[in-house]
């Protein structure tokens, strides 16, 4: 059964590095999305990607995030300089929506952690 | 305004209970319901997917969406022990063409006592 993948499962970083997370949704899927899930609260939606460009961002997605689908299987996100308050759990997930109906399907996750 | 209300529990129950998980919400353009499963540091797993008001049944699994009450359940029937995990809600208004992104609620830990 296809599934999103996502590399590495865990990072470790200094505050004020950069650090790129990787995906690679499910292969026909044409949306793409990054959450993130701080330990303890509620899984959080930060951004949409459609046709290559952005379709929907979060009020968490400032100018210190970017996403990027470099090639034809790879979805990133990056955090520029990253702060204490990042870490958390990020997921990916893709959709292969039919009008409306979006069934988001999610990676394991990458768990990053801030120093 | 984009809330979605979930008791985090614990909720214990012993084996080939029936259980009721619940989510309330308070922005009636959310149209579209969907419950997610999630065991401890894993990425939510997809169970059901609903559209407006109605009742959908998916194996020992039920979804209910009251739009009226802004109120979802999801039913598990002859739970088992690997049915433990954490029980998301998640709600979308699907006006972005597939582009929306989900509201979820905070998760509630179920425990099926063996």
């Amino acid at each position: 059964e296809p599934e999103v993948t996502q590399t590495p499962s865990h990072q470790v970083t200094q505050m004020g590095q950069e650090v790129i997370l990787r995906c690679v949704p499910i292969s026909n899927h044409l949306y793409f999305y990054w959450y993130r899930q701080i330990l303890g609260q509620k899984v959080e939606f930060l951004v949409s990607f459609y046709n290559n460009e952005i379709s929907e961002k979060s009020e968490i997605f400032d100018d210190q995030f970017s996403v990027e689908r470099p090639d034809g299987s790879n979805f990133t996100l990056k955090i520029r300089s990253t702060k204490l308050e990042d870490s958390a759990m990020y997921f990916c997930a893709s959709s292969a929506p039919s009008g409306p109906r979006n069934e988001q399907f999610f990676g394991p996750g990458t768990r990053l952690t801030v120093l | 305004q984009k809330e979605v209300e979930q008791d985090p529990g614990p909720l214990s129950v012993p084996e080939g209970a029936i259980v009721s998980l619940n989510c309330t919400y308070s922005n009636s353009a959310f149209q579209y319901f969907m419950w997610y499963r999630q065991y401890s540091r894993k990425g939510p797993e997809l169970l059901m997917y609903t559209y407006s008001s109605g009742n959908k049944e998916d194996g020992r699994f039920t979804a209910q969406v009251d739009k009226s009450s802004k109120y979802i359940s999801l039913f598990i029937r002859d739970s088992q022990p690997s049915d433990s995990a954490t029980y998301l809600c998640a709600m979308s208004v699907g006006s972005g063409g597939g582009a929306d992104g989900l509201t979820f609620g905070k998760g509630t830990h179920l425990i099926i006592q063996p």
